[in-house]
């Protein structure tokens, strides 16, 4: 049982180069989500899906775009990266987004990604 | 969403207890509040979770008064292992606010 994986695990791009971030879990839960961290700002949600076939924005979504590919798989991509970008992102899961008390939030390891 | 503020740092000895407070003042009726802890490199792990009162588990204990306009994470007899950062984050019903967070040093 890996929990919540994320690849790659570091990334270099030029400005104005894009990419996929992947993230996948086996848990069967049917929540993702993606944050990003810079010094400073804690963690602030970007994108999350709470079902399979849904998405939704969270505080900081532009530029960007998410898929939920299936129940297991929520990827992320930068389509045209800028400097602005350059973060530790990360993903989660959760067996709903939805719930009193919420459910707990499983992370991944993160992607550390620099744009320069 | 609900908007959190808690210190940015805090230093403690070894042995002693710790207690890291966090507003929350527009929290909705509905809302819980959890903290997580994220070590270095690492995504943050669920702590304690609670919506009035006091709660206990294994690691930590969380009192949240009857206003639950803040919160307050105590970490009983700390070691070098809780050196993180925690993040008090309110959300039930709408995705969770994870905020700045506090970074905890334990010192020998």
């Amino acid at each position: 049982n890996a929990g919540v994986t994320q690849t790659p695990k570091f990334q270099v791009l030029k400005t104005g180069q894009s990419m996929t971030l992947q993230c996948a879990q086996d848990m069967n839960h049917n929540s993702m989500y993606w944050y990003r961290q810079d010094p400073g700002m804690g963690l602030r949600l970007i994108y999350y899906s709470a079902s399979e076939g849904t998405t939704d924005k969270g505080e900081v979504p532009n530029g960007y775009n998410v898929s939920r590919l299936n129940k297991r798989e929520f990827s992320l991509r930068l389509e045209s990266a800028a400097p602005s970008q350059t973060s530790v992102y990360f993903c989660a899961s959760s067996e709903s987004s939805i719930g009193q008390p919420p459910y707990e939030q499983y992370f991944g390891p993160g992607t550390r990604l620099t744009v320069t | 969403l609900a908007k959190t503020t808690q210190p940015i740092s805090m230093d403690s000895y070894e042995g002693q207890e710790v207690n890291i407070t966090c507003s929350h003042n527009n929290i909705a009726t509905n809302d819980y509040i959890t903290w997580y802890q994220q070590f270095p490199s690492q995504g943050p792990r669920f702590i304690i979770q609670g919506y009035k009162t006091k709660v206990t588990n294994e690691v930590a204990s969380l009192f949240i008064p009857a206003d639950r306009k803040s919160s307050t994470l105590s970490l009983p007899r700390v070691s070098l292992s809780d050196t993180a950062v925690y993040y008090c984050s309110p959300g039930g019903n709408t995705p969770l606010v994870f905020g700045k967070g506090t970074r905890l040093s334990v010192i020998a």
